[in-house]
């Protein structure tokens, strides 16, 4: 079973409106932390926010949040106000494996990713 | 700055020979790891390492070998790539606390 799934190949929204794109997850641990990365065309990877399993509140980073629902399994990123630099292919990932204390065994598996277009 | 270095960017090379890409980091990260990213596929764990002399497989390791003789290198070796190799390789660390992996800027790699 995939353990990371996002299920849009490719979003569009107009510039200044928000879009959510979406991320389900599949682990049996308890203790992970889930991440998004943005990949703009020039390749190189972006982190944008991360969510620890045991953190209550949803994690926010100036324009990006992550709205994450444990019992669903789902850490879908919003982002608010779009802007045309936001055009880029988005990825989900979770670390499996993490204690209370944050370390992990390293492992960062990675969904199919998602194609943003922010239109004018 | 801190950084992830990786090196080639850009290499094109013929079935069979034996080719290396080079990973270096300077924020004294204990681990790191290799990913290799295809269309429709996301990126995908080759090797990872804990820390020095300390490597495991990730999901798709044939074909490939890493060392870990100094904590800042993290070498991938392609003892003889073949086409199904071809692919955007990235290189990566993080501390071993659960934050994101930091990312070098890719290696496109064509065989031929």
């Amino acid at each position: 079973a995939q353990k990371i799934t996002q299920t849009q190949p490719g979003m569009f929204v107009q510039e200044k409106e928000a879009v959510t794109l979406d991320c389900t997850y599949d682990t049996s641990d308890q203790s992970y932390g889930l991440f998004w990365y943005k990949q703009p065309s020039s390749g190189e990877m972006i982190f944008l926010i991360y969510q620890g399993s045991y953190d209550e509140q949803n994690a926010t980073e100036g324009r990006y949040s992550l709205n994450f629902q444990k019992a669903r399994k789902s850490a879908n990123l919003v982002i608010s106000a779009s802007q045309l630099g936001d055009s880029a292919m988005y990825f989900c990932a979770m670390r499996e494996g993490v204690d209370a204390g944050g370390t992990s065994y390293g492992k960062l598996t990675f969904g199919q990713g998602t194609i943003l277009t922010v239109h004018p | 700055e801190a950084q992830v270095t990786q090196n080639p960017r850009y290499l094109i090379t013929v079935t069979g020979k034996k080719l290396t890409v080079t990973c270096s980091q300077n924020m004294n990260h204990e681990y790191m790891s290799w990913y290799r990213q295809d269309p429709g596929l996301g990126l995908r764990q080759i090797y990872y390492s804990m820390n020095v002399e300390v490597t495991d497989k990730g999901d798709v390791p044939e074909g490939y070998k890493v060392s870990r003789k100094e904590k800042r290198n993290f070498p991938l070796i392609l003892e003889s790539p073949s086409p199904n190799q071809t692919s955007l390789y990235f290189c990566a660390s993080s501390l071993s606390t659960g934050y994101g992996y930091t990312f070098g800027s890719g290696t496109r790699l064509t065989v031929v």
